[in-house]
């Protein structure tokens, strides 16, 4: 049984660009949640999608952007990239009314920003 | 405000020897309790997690750890650390009100041989 994917493992951007970032969630869950992990830091909760609406949101900036699929699967998108933005970003997915609590992360995409 | 501390940034044991890690919260409603491990180049992987009842809870890995509402900690503890345990620990506080989980800075765990 496929655990959380994401895609893809690693990419380079140059600052001011744009970027998508891919999650699959495990089978029979149905919430993505993202969290940004910075270098020598804990993960940040940025926002999660449920029924392909967004539900939570953290404290980024609107740069930060989602979208869920029908099949549950979620898309990360982050606009204008600074170098500050550079991190491990981490997906969440959760089977329903688990929430928080039945969470299975995925192994993250590192996003270098230079 | 809601915050995890973890107040050692990075612990170094010998193989047998015993571990705590230890983990304050701030949070204004009754808490969920979480301990991840992360491997380099992993995502989390969850070791135990408390939401009500007995106080000491089980994990994975032979992990277990401890809630104490009156000093508004969470550590964890193994009795004999493995080599393979080296990695970084994170310990995490949410809620039933929400499905966001904050995320202490981790501790990041060495064993010598």
């Amino acid at each position: 049984d496929a655990g959380v994917t994401q895609s893809p493992t690693h990419l380079i951007k140059t600052r001011g660009q744009q970027v998508t970032l891919r999650c699959s969630p495990k089978s029979g869950h149905d919430t993505v949640s993202w969290y940004q992990q910075a270098l020598g830091q804990g993960p940040q909760f940025i926002f999660q999608y449920y029924e392909e609406e967004e539900r939570q949101r953290g404290n980024f900036p609107d740069r930060f952007s989602g979208h869920q699929f029908p099949n549950y699967s979620s898309e990360l998108n982050v606009n204008a990239l600074l170098l500050g933005d550079s991190a491990l970003y981490l997906c969440a997915s959760s089977s329903p009314g688990q929430g928080n609590y039945g969470y299975t992360f995925g192994s993250g995409t590192r996003l270098t920003v230079v | 405000a809601q915050s995890v501390t973890q107040p050692d940034i990075h612990i170094t044991v010998s193989e047998g020897a015993s571990l705590e890690l230890r983990c304050n919260y701030s949070y204004g409603a009754t808490p969920y309790l979480f301990w991840y491990v992360q491997s380099p180049g992993q995502g989390l992987q969850l070791l135990l997690k408390y939401f009500s009842g007995d106080t000491l809870v089980q994990g994975i890995k032979g992990f277990e750890a401890e809630f104490k509402r009156s000093q508004s900690s969470f550590n964890l503890r193994k009795p004999s650390v493995h080599w393979s345990d080296a990695a970084e620990y994170f310990c995490a506080v949410g809620s039933s009100n929400t499905d966001k989980l904050i995320f202490g800075t981790g501790t990041r765990l060495q064993v010598f041989p």
